[in-house]
């Protein structure tokens, strides 16, 4: 099955700086979902990318996924301590219907 | 509004004792899953189901039963012989097509004392 690997595992960061978040697959990527969760809540759907080389972004968040599919990115611009979070990579995994298979996770902190 | 419920959030139960928290959706959508989450570890699947009265097992379902009676609800059940069930439990859904996108609720925390 495929396995997701996310770094770093945990960032802490002064407001108003840039950071981000990595996502790389043992496999290539057909479908990669991110999503943010506050702590003991659900998690919140961000993005989803799918084709090589495709960038997306919402409002101070950009994510990419790289042109040969394995590895994805998460950018925040100008981080606010709404920002804060546990942010997890999601991929489909083709073999087996409908369901995904998630990263560990990064927990982000922003500082005031 | 259309969501996912789950319930209780918080949860206390003694060893040998069996749980059932409930997951419920509106939102019309035929798949639903189990995740279990612990500190570290992401999100692991144990059960998922796509349509009514039909469910596998994911990756972790020893200790863990569900039923699919109706597209609205999908029940988990920790059973007494699952060794470690202390975690936070996730449910989602996700609607009918090619995308993936999943829903979730906003989870149930299980400790076990």
């Amino acid at each position: 099955s495929q396995e997701l690997e996310q770094s770093p595992q945990s960032l802490i960061v002064q407001e108003g700086k840039n950071l981000t978040i990595n996502c790389t697959s043992s496999k290539t990527l057909y479908g990669l979902y991110w999503y943010k969760q506050k702590y003991g809540e659900g998690l919140i759907f961000l993005m989803m990318l799918q084709k090589g080389g495709e960038e997306k972004s919402h409002e101070k968040i950009t994510a990419k996924l790289d042109e040969k599919k394995q590895q994805s990115s998460l950018h925040i611009t100008a981080s606010q301590p709404s920002h804060a979070g546990i942010y997890l990579c999601g991929a489909d995994n083709p073999g087996s219907a409908r369901q995904l298979t998630f990263g560990s996770g990064t927990q982000l902190t922003v500082l005031p | 509004d259309g969501g996912i419920t789950q319930s209780p959030k918080y949860l206390f139960r003694k060893e040998g004792q069996n749980v059932t928290l409930s997951c419920e959706q509106n939102l019309n959508h035929d798949a639903m899953y189990w995740y279990r989450q612990d500190p570290g570890q992401g999100l692991r699947l144990i059960y998922y189901s796509q349509i009514v009265n039909d469910f596998q097992k994911g990756d972790i379902a020893e200790g863990y039963s569900v039923s699919r009676e109706k597209k609205e609800s999908f029940p988990l059940t920790v059973t007494s012989a699952q060794k470690n069930p202390t975690a936070f439990y996730l449910c989602a859904s996700s609607p009918p097509g090619l995308r993936r996108e999943l829903f979730f609720g906003e989870g149930s925390r299980l400790t076990v004392l």
